[in-house]
């Protein structure tokens, strides 16, 4: 089946550069997204790798390395507002459905 | 353009009462889906409808059932409510060569 592994809390500060890490074990791959939830909001999507590399929006970077079943998020110039939960997501073995990791709550403070 | 929608924002219910959820979405996708969010577990698949008249099974699907009314419509029905469906409750649609699913505002269900 599909499983995904990801720190559950990270803290950084104000102006800081955090990243968010990912491992999946999938019986199939098309892809891994990146999502992200405010408290008491609903989840909206950041970004998506297919391929190997790094993926660029703006502050925001993703990172996929299908070898070695890896993937991260990047956030730079953190700020205040970026204090979310962020979760990873690879399609389930139909390719039809997508299966999210347990997700990461990032804290950032002044 | 709303997006997703779902019905209601709220509910309490007790314990071996049946309710529906509503979801709706105005963005032509084929694909819908239900998930459950308990704190610390993340996002849950309950079932899923790739398409119009399809339905399938996901990761948590037991004590629930579900509809794909037509293209715009995907409800899920708890027939007896228990303590452990206490959950947020999430619909999402997708078209799936976009790669991105997009989600509904959530139901918040307390069953007493």
């Amino acid at each position: 089946g599909q499983s995904l592994e990801q720190p559950s809390e990270v803290t950084a500060v104000e102006g800081a550069i955090v990243q968010i890490n990912c491992t999946y074990q999938t019986s199939g791959f098309y892809g891994l997204s990146w999502y992200q939830q405010h408290d008491g909001g609903a989840p909206t999507f950041l970004s998506y790798n297919a391929l190997d590399g790094l993926e660029e929006t703006g502050r925001f970077s993703s990172f996929l390395s299908r070898s070695d079943s890896y993937g991260y998020l990047l956030l730079q110039e953190l700020q205040m507002k970026d204090s979310a939960s962020y979760f990873c997501a690879v399609r389930d073995k139909a390719g039809t459905a997508l299966i999210f990791g347990k997700g990461t709550t990032l804290s950032v403070s002044s | 353009n709303a997006g997703v929608t779902q019905t209601p924002k709220f509910q309490v219910l007790k314990t071996g009462q049946s309710m529906t959820l509503q979801c709706a979405q105005d963005m032509n996708h084929n694909s819908m889906y239900w998930y459950r969010q308990d704190p610390g577990m993340g996002l849950r698949l309950i079932y899923y409808s790739a398409s119009e008249g399809t339905t399938d099974k996901g990761e948590v699907p037991n004590g629930y059932n579900v509809s794909r009314l037509n293209k715009r419509e995907f409800s899920l029905r708890l027939e007896s409510a228990a303590p452990s469906q206490t959950s947020v409750y999430f619909c999402a649609s997708m078209l799936l060569a976009e790669e991105t699913q997009y989600f509904g505002p959530g139901t918040r269900l307390l069953v007493l």
